[in-house]
C-alpha cells in the first residue's frame, strides 16, 4: 500500500530560522495535503497541495509530483509555530487519506 | 460553524472492559473516519464510512467494531480493551469532493490499564 515518510522525525529551531519538512511518498498521489496539530490537540488543514506550490503567510509548499515529494517550508519561524506536522497522501479518488509519522517542530526563544 | 465533537475527551478503562467512544459532526459530510494517533506511526485508520448504516475497514481494524447510526453519528467500540488499545483517538469527517480536507475533532485520550 501506500506509504509516506516524512522528515526529520523532529526539529528544533531559535525564533526566526527557517524550516524545511520533507514528505516522500511511494506511488502516485492524486491528493496531498498538509496539517498542523497543536500539542496534544486537533489537527487543521493548512495545504492541500498535490502538485506545484502554494502559499500562505509565511509557509509555502511545494510539491513536485512526478519525484514523489513535497515539502513545507516556513519562514521566520516563531514559537507559535511549535507542534507536528503531518503529510497525508491519497492514491485513489476516494477520500482515504495515508498519514506520514509527522514531524515533530519545536521553536524556542 | 462545521464541527467535529468527541466524546468523552478523557477515558481510563482497565483490560478487557468495554468501551465506546462517540463523535458528532455537524457539516452535513458523507465521510466519517476513526484514527488512532500512535508515537512513531503518525495517524492510522481503523474504520470508516460514507454513510449512515455502512461501515468500512481501515488499516488497523482489529479490535474494533464501528456504528455509524445517522449521517451525524459515528461510534467506535473496544469489546475487551487491552492496553495496545490505550492511544489518541480522533474522529474525522469529509465530503464527497476529494480537495476538501477532513474536518477532525478534539481526540479522545484513552487509557487501558
Amino acid at each position: 500500500g501506500q506509504q509516506v515518510q516524512q522528515s526529520p522525525a523532529s526539529l528544533v529551531l531559535q525564533e526566526g530560522e527557517n524550516a524545511e519538512l520533507q514528505c516522500n511518498f511511494s506511488s502516485t498521489a492524486t491528493r496531498l495535503q498538509w496539517f498542523y496539530q497543536h500539542p496534544g490537540g486537533r489537527l487543521v488543514s493548512l495545504f492541500y497541495n498535490p502538485s506545484g506550490t502554494k502559499h500562505t503567510g509565511r509557509l509555502t509548499s511545494t510539491t513536485v509530483t512526478n519525484e514523489r515529494r513535497s515539502s513545507l517550508h516556513i519562514s521566520s519561524s516563531q514559537t507559535t509555530d511549535s507542534g507536528t506536522y503531518f503529510c497525508a497522501i491519497a492514491s485513489s479518488s476516494f477520500s482515504k487519506l495515508v498519514f506520514g509519522q509527522g514531524t515533530s517542530l519545536s521553536v524556542v526563544p | 460553524e462545521a464541527a467535529v465533537t468527541q466524546s468523552p475527551r478523557n477515558k481510563v478503562t482497565v483490560t478487557g472492559g468495554n468501551v465506546t467512544l462517540s463523535c458528532r459532526q455537524t457539516n452535513s459530510h458523507n465521510y466519517m473516519y476513526w484514527y488512532r494517533q500512535d508515537t512513531g506511526h503518525g495517524l492510522r485508520l481503523i474504520h470508516y464510512s460514507y454513510g449512515a448504516g455502512n461501515l468500512q475497514i481501515g488499516d488497523v481494524p482489529d479490535g474494533y467494531k464501528a456504528t455509524r447510526t445517522t449521517q451525524e453519528d459515528f461510534f467506535l467500540l473496544l469489546k475487551l480493551a487491552s492496553p495496545s488499545q490505550t492511544s489518541l483517538y480522533f474522529c474525522a469527517s469529509s465530503d464527497e469532493y476529494n480537495n476538501q480536507a477532513p474536518l477532525f475533532g478534539e481526540g479522545t485520550r484513552l487509557s487501558v490499564l
